[in-house]
């Protein structure tokens, strides 16, 4: 059973590029949302998209901007990196509803 | 202030012995807790969740709820070196939609020998 499979797993970009991260969900799953991990703190909810549309963001930058594919693979593209973006970058997912969410291994970006 | 609080450690138990972590919540209308363990340098994986007020236990694992208190717990029994690893408490918000969780900074735990 393939859980949630992110790419790639480091990425450094320089200020002012743009990145696009992947993901693909856990088998079974229609659901993936987007979160932000800086060092020392805990994952902060970036977007969530189901049916191909964005559901729900968090108070994030319209640099940051998403897709899903019919396939329910999501990814996530951020526009004109600041180094305050260097930080983990996960994908979640889960069934619609109230079921847990599970996370993949991340995507580490370095901005320098 | 902080929708999801806990203590950032560490906590440091010995072996065999009772790792007991807390964490509490702002939002009262939130139906939904869970706890993740995260490895350093790796992604949180999932431990608990609990929906209603109480314990529920997995295997070396509880975890208690209570509401009114707006409190959350994580008891890990029998304690092993492999637990050691940052703890995170995630809630669920009222009114949100259901991937939307609200992470605390987490609590380092460390078992020793």
């Amino acid at each position: 059973d393939a859980g949630v499979t992110q790419s790639p797993t480091h990425l450094i970009k320089t200020r002012g590029q743009q990145v696009t991260l992947r993901c693909s969900p856990k088998s079974g799953h229609d659901t993936v949302s987007w979160y932000q991990q800086a060092l020392g703190q805990g994952p902060q909810f970036i977007f969530q998209y189901y049916e191909e549309e964005e559901r729900q963001r968090g108070n994030f930058p319209d640099r940051f901007s998403g897709h899903q594919f019919p396939n329910y693979s999501s990814e996530l593209n951020v526009n004109a990196l600041l180094l305050g973006d260097s930080a983990l970058y996960l994908c979640a997912s889960s069934k619609r509803g109230n079921s847990p969410l599970h996370f993949g291994n991340g995507t580490r970006l370095t901005v320098t | 202030q902080k929708e999801v609080e806990q203590n950032s450690g560490p906590l440091s138990v010995p072996e065999g012995a009772i790792a007991s972590l807390n964490c509490t919540y702002s939002d009262r209308g939130s139906q939904s807790f869970f706890w993740y363990r995260q490895y350093s340098g790796k992604s949180p994986e999932l431990i608990m969740f609990i929906y209603s007020n109480g314990d529920k236990e997995d295997g070396r694992f509880t975890a208690q709820l209570n509401k009114a208190s707006q409190y959350v717990s994580l008891l890990i029994r029998d304690s092993q070196p492999s637990d050691s690893a940052t703890y995170l408490c995630a809630v669920r918000p009222s009114g949100g939609g259901y991937n939307k969780l609200i992470f605390g900074a987490g609590t380092r735990l460390a078992v020793h020998p």
